[in-house]
């Protein structure tokens, strides 16, 4: 099976400018959530998507967003870039087997200028 | 709220065991996990505990569980050059997920030949 795939992996963009991340789901997970990593904050929740509908929210602002489709795949945008965007945005998919274990993607790694 | 500590430095000689740290606030925890990331990788699931349990082996990896004191801890015997990674517990608590996983800061296992 396929793992979670993320793209694109690596991104530069400058301060005010908006990004879309996108994020393709273990085939049959129905669960998609998006975690930043950074150096200083470590590995921080931003929210999760079940069934197309946002089930949980992490305590980001409004610039954070996201959203999935009905084949699970999720999209994640960040609005009006600012330096501290920049980070390693990871990706986890959950099943509806053991729903708790979330597999993780490679993460796209996002630099803001 | 939830919180979750980590040593942020391990060392050990090749071939003896590690043994990695985590303690945690939340007494609702129902899951804990530890994961592995590799430089410029995202985080690989390495193995999980039911908070009821007190134990999981799985190959070379035992975790402990004290529910009790809230720490658990990662034992990784005959350690090998390539568990040179940073190991990251976590937790899910019980309340409808609201959060999504809580993740120490990490602890960067230091291989010595």
């Amino acid at each position: 099976k396929a793992g979670v795939t993320q793209t694109p992996r690596y991104l530069i963009k400058t301060r005010g400018q908006q990004v879309t991340l996108s994020c393709s789901p273990i085939s049959g997970h129905r669960s998609v959530s998006w975690y930043q990593q950074t150096p200083g904050q470590g590995l921080q929740f931003l929210f999760e998507y079940f069934s197309e509908t946002q089930r949980n929210k992490g305590n980001f602002p409004g610039r954070f967003s996201g959203r999935q489709f009905s084949n699970s795949r999720s999209e994640m945008n960040v609005s009006t870039l600012e330096l501290g965007d920049s980070a390693l945005y990871l990706c986890a998919s959950s099943g509806s087997g053991f729903v708790e274990t979330q597999y993780f993607g490679p993460g796209t790694r996002l630099l803001v200028l | 709220g939830e919180d979750v500590e980590q040593s942020l430095f391990l060392s050990v000689r090749e071939g003896d065991s590690s043994v990695i740290n985590c303690t945690y606030t939340d007494s609702s925890s129902t899951y804990l996990y530890w994961y592995k990331q590799e430089p410029g990788a995202g985080l690989q699931l390495l193995t999980y505990i039911f908070s009821n349990m007190d134990m999981k082996q799985d190959q070379r990896l035992t975790v402990l569980l004290n529910k009790k004191d809230k720490h658990l801890s990662l034992r990784i015997a005959d350690t090998q050059t390539g568990d040179s990674a940073i190991y990251f517990c976590a937790e899910k608590n019980s309340g409808g997920g609201a959060d999504g996983l809580t993740f120490g800061k990490g602890t960067h296992l230091i291989i010595q030949p």
